[in-house]
């Protein structure tokens, strides 16, 4: 079964840099999140999307902005780049059928700011 | 704001055994409650959703229960082996659609042979 899959895997940045994370949902999945996840921390949720417009905001910084195409795939841009940033970032799709909003998570991407 | 709380942080037991991880939420208007596997370094694997008007859910060799009114979920593993050693996170979805996770800080389990 297809899977949520997040590029690139690993990306290593110098201090000040941008990044781009890219995310492709699950086929027919309408809404998409993002996550950030330090060093032994739990996930936190940073925003997410349904139907290519943002639905909810958590804890994401401005020097970070995200959008969904019209293929339904998302990409986080992240500018400025602090050593903080340095965390592991997942990408889950869900679809709104009924009640169930189960979440199926990417393999992430583990951004190193150094 | 929610609150989830897991316990223990941290389990070793040997093969075979029977365990329940124990996860705790502040805020009992949740929409559902979803428990996941992470192995170090790596994504969040779904392992079981239960729907705020359902009180338990089974796969295998777990079992996953839902009291809502008291702000508790268990995840019982049956007859542990050492491939099961990884954290287990619990997370919380708030009485909406939009759907936002709020995770615990899970614990880490080890099962050795």
């Amino acid at each position: 079964a297809a899977g949520v899959i997040q590029s690139p895997r690993h990306l290593i940045k110098e201090k000040r840099e941008t990044a781009t994370l890219k995310c492709y949902p699950i086929p027919r999945h309408d809404t998409v999140y993002w996550y950030q996840q330090g060093p032994g921390q739990d996930p936190q949720f940073l925003i997410s999307f349904y139907e290519k417009m943002q639905s909810d905001k958590g804890s994401i910084p401005d020097r970070f902005s995200a959008q969904q195409f019209s293929d339904y795939h998302s990409e986080l841009n992240m500018s400025s780049l602090e050593l903080g940033d340095s965390a592991l970032y997942f990408c889950a799709s869900s679809i709104r059928q009924g009640r169930s909003t189960e979440a199926f998570f990417g393999q992430g991407t583990r951004l190193t700011v150094v | 704001k929610q609150e989830v709380t897991q316990i223990p942080a941290a389990l070793s037991v040997p093969e075979g055994e029977n365990l329940v991880l124990n996860c705790s939420f502040t805020d009992s208007a949740i929409y559902n409650l979803q428990w996941f596997r992470q192995d170090p370094g790596k994504g969040l694997t779904s392992l079981l959703l239960i729907q705020s008007s359902q009180r338990e859910q089974t796969s295998g060799r777990l079992n996953a229960s839902l009291d809502k009114s008291s702000g508790r979920s268990t995840l019982y593993i049956a007859a542990s082996q050492p491939g099961d050693s990884a954290t287990y996170l619990c997370a919380v979805v708030r009485g909406s659609t939009l759907g936002r996770l709020y995770f615990g800080r899970g614990t880490q389990l080890t099962v050795w042979p």
